[in-house]
């Protein structure tokens, strides 16, 4: 939705290149960041989440660090493997109540 | 075993049809949203329901209608089928307790194709 945005479209990486994809969110929609994954014919699931300003949050290889001075939660992986291909979703979370996502990125790794 | 059950897993119906769409979630979970995804629009949010109570829609039209019977169900009725209706719909649910980041957990979805 429009309450955040994403690295457009596609994302197409070399194996063991490093994988950055942007987040940045209104500020009205900073109480918890999140990011999913969805893998190829499956459901979302969770990949990190934070509401801690400036703390880096790990999981799976992948980390993200949310920046409320940027409105930024940006998802980054040292070396991309194969298997991350799939899309991924930043979704805020304004309150405790609905979670909106992003139009996604879909992430390709090539051999 | 899945702990989000949606029935059935594919579906095909023809325009002007009715159809129910089967959730269930089995993680004791008091909060259940229905979530939609198609080639034009991503994950689309629908409705949320707390304790069997509707708490947000962002559904215009009034084709779809969200069925709580169960604390762990939430069925999706949609009547008058449009080609355009034609989506993944993801069921999710949370733990609803305050406060915490909900983590939302999806159901394998219903593909559903209007013809």
């Amino acid at each position: 939705g429009d309450s955040v945005t994403q690295t457009e479209g596609l994302v197409t990486l070399t194996e063991g290149l490093p994988v950055m994809l942007n987040c940045t969110y209104q500020t009205a929609y900073s109480t918890f960041l999140f990011w999913y994954v969805q893998h190829l014919n499956e459901a979302p699931k969770l990949l990190l989440k934070s509401s801690t300003d400036n703390k880096r949050t790990e999981h799976q290889g992948f980390h993200a660090t949310l920046h409320k001075s940027s409105s930024s939660f940006h998802l980054q992986k040292s070396s991309a493997q194969l298997s991350d291909s799939a899309l991924y979703y930043c979704a805020p979370m304004p309150n405790y109540n609905v979670l909106y996502f992003g139009s996604g990125t879909k992430l390709t790794v090539e051999p | 075993d899945p702990k989000i059950i949606q029935k059935p897993k594919y579906l095909v119906a023809v325009t002007g049809s009715e159809k129910i769409l089967i959730c269930e979630q089995y993680l004791g979970h008091n909060a259940m949203y229905w979530y939609r995804q198609s080639a034009k629009k991503p994950l689309e949010f629908m409705f949320s329901y707390s304790y069997q109570k509707l708490m947000d829609n962002q559904t215009a039209s009034s084709r779809f209608q969200p069925q709580s019977s169960k604390k762990n169900h939430l069925d999706l009725q949609i009547t008058a089928l449009k080609p355009d209706d034609s989506a993944t719909y993801f069921c999710a649910s949370s733990t609803r307790e305050w406060p915490s980041a909900e983590t939302l957990y999806f159901g394998s979805g219903t593909r559903l194709t209007v013809l």
